[in-house]
This record gives structure tokens, sequence and C-alpha cells, in this order.
């Protein structure tokens, strides 16, 4: 069975510091990973997604994030938050691709003038 | 491209009622997803179509809820009769691809927000 844990509710940081959400998952055969974005009332948008190949994907508005099997974490970061950052973030995971999409519960990320 | 149209935005209605949601993805998505949004979770899969078939509604509460996709293209989802535990935002998502083969994304709507009293 695959899940997704998301550590940290809600994350706090200033305008120009570092985002960091952590993402760990469990899957017993190789994962399709992914971080969608939710801004308020609206539906999920895709940031990024792992499948194969590079370990370090970009996603779009400056977020990346690093596929670490060893660690079976796939945190995402932003070197310098921006106020339109604020959002909910959700990792997912998916079974190489071809099944459900198995979401975390959520990071509710708040950006302080 | 168009995107994945849901109606209606939002839905208020008793608890008993019965209520129907609307969705119609990406055109030529194969993959159809209904998913279940309670505040302060992550979204939960009720239900995933391959073109008109149901692949996966192992977590679709089968005595009030049900779902159909006509010919492949279009989705509703209904609940009947609704109860109180069931508000929640339902997201409507869709992936180009079949089951069995692989997906990248997948596509979702803006949501129906239900909020039953």
């Amino acid at each position: 069975a695959q899940s997704v844990t998301q550590l940290g509710s809600h994350v706090s940081v200033s305008e120009g510091a570092l985002v960091l959400l952590r993402c760990n998952y469990s899957s017993s055969v190789p994962p399709y990973l992914f971080w969608y974005v939710q801004y308020p009332n609206q539906g999920l948008q895709l940031l990024l997604k792992y499948t194969t190949g590079a370990t370090l994907v970009k996603g779009i508005n400056g977020f990346e994030a690093e596929f670490k099997k060893s660690e079976t974490s796939f945190h995402l970061t932003k070197p310098s938050a921006h106020m339109s950052d604020a959002a909910e973030y959700f990792c997912a995971v998916s079974r190489s691709g071809t099944y459900k999409y198995i979401f975390g519960t959520g990071t509710r990320l708040k950006v302080l003038a | 491209e168009a995107g994945v149209a849901q109606s209606p935005r939002y839905k208020i209605i008793e608890k008993r009622q019965s209520v129907a949601f609307w969705c119609n993805p990406i055109s030529g998505h194969a993959t159809l997803y209904w998913y279940q949004q309670i505040l302060g979770q992550g979204p939960k899969l009720l239900i995933q179509f391959q073109n008109n078939g149901v692949v996966d509604d192992s977590q679709l509460p089968k005595d009030r809820f049900s779902a159909e996709r006509l010919k492949g293209v279009d989705s509703t989802l209904k609940i009947q009769p609704a109860k109180l535990e069931d508000s929640a935002v339902y997201l409507c998502a869709s992936s180009p691809r079949g089951a069995g083969e692989v997906n990248t994304e997948a596509f979702f709507g803006q949501g129906t927000r239900l909020t039953v009293v």
C-alpha cells in the first residue's frame, strides 16, 4: 500500500526566507511523486513531479524538490518566499503513474511580511 | 486547451436531500477521478473511471453515493441521501491515459463545495 506523510500542517516563513515543506512517502513499488498547490476556492495545480530520471526536479514559480529514495522523502523547497506563495500544498504519490493518486493531508504555508 | 469543468461551484442542501455534481474532463482524457476533500484534509479518491468503466470505487460509500460516466466523456456524482459528514469539496480530475498506462499528471477542476445543514 502507498501512503504520504506531510510533516507540519502549518508553516510560516518570512518573505524572502527559505521555504521547506516536508513529504515522506511509503511505497512498495517505484513511486511517481507530485506536489500540488491549492489557492483558496481553487482546484489543485501541479507544481512539479518526479517520475524517473533526475532526482532533482524543478517546477513552476521557483519551486523544486529532490527525490531521495534512501530517505523516502520528496521535500519541496524554494530559496526565497514571496507573498503570493501563501497557499496549501499537497504531496501525492502514484504507483508508477498507473493508478490512483494518494494525497497527504496538506501543509498550509503562510508568508509573513 | 480548456480545463476540467465542474458545476455547480457551490451547493447547500439539507440532510437527507439528494444532490448531483457534474464534471466535464479535458477533451480526449481517458481517465476521470472524483475526489472528496474534507476541510483540513487531503483529497481522498472516491472513484476512478477509465473511459466509461470503473477502475476503482473501493472508497465510494455505495449505499448513498453513485457515479457514472456516460459515453466515456462527462461524469456525474450523486449523493442520496446526504449526511452532515458529506460536507466537503468534491474535486473532479482527469488524466490523458488509461489504467495500465503511464499518467504523469492529473488535471483538477475547481471543485464543488457542498454544505449539508
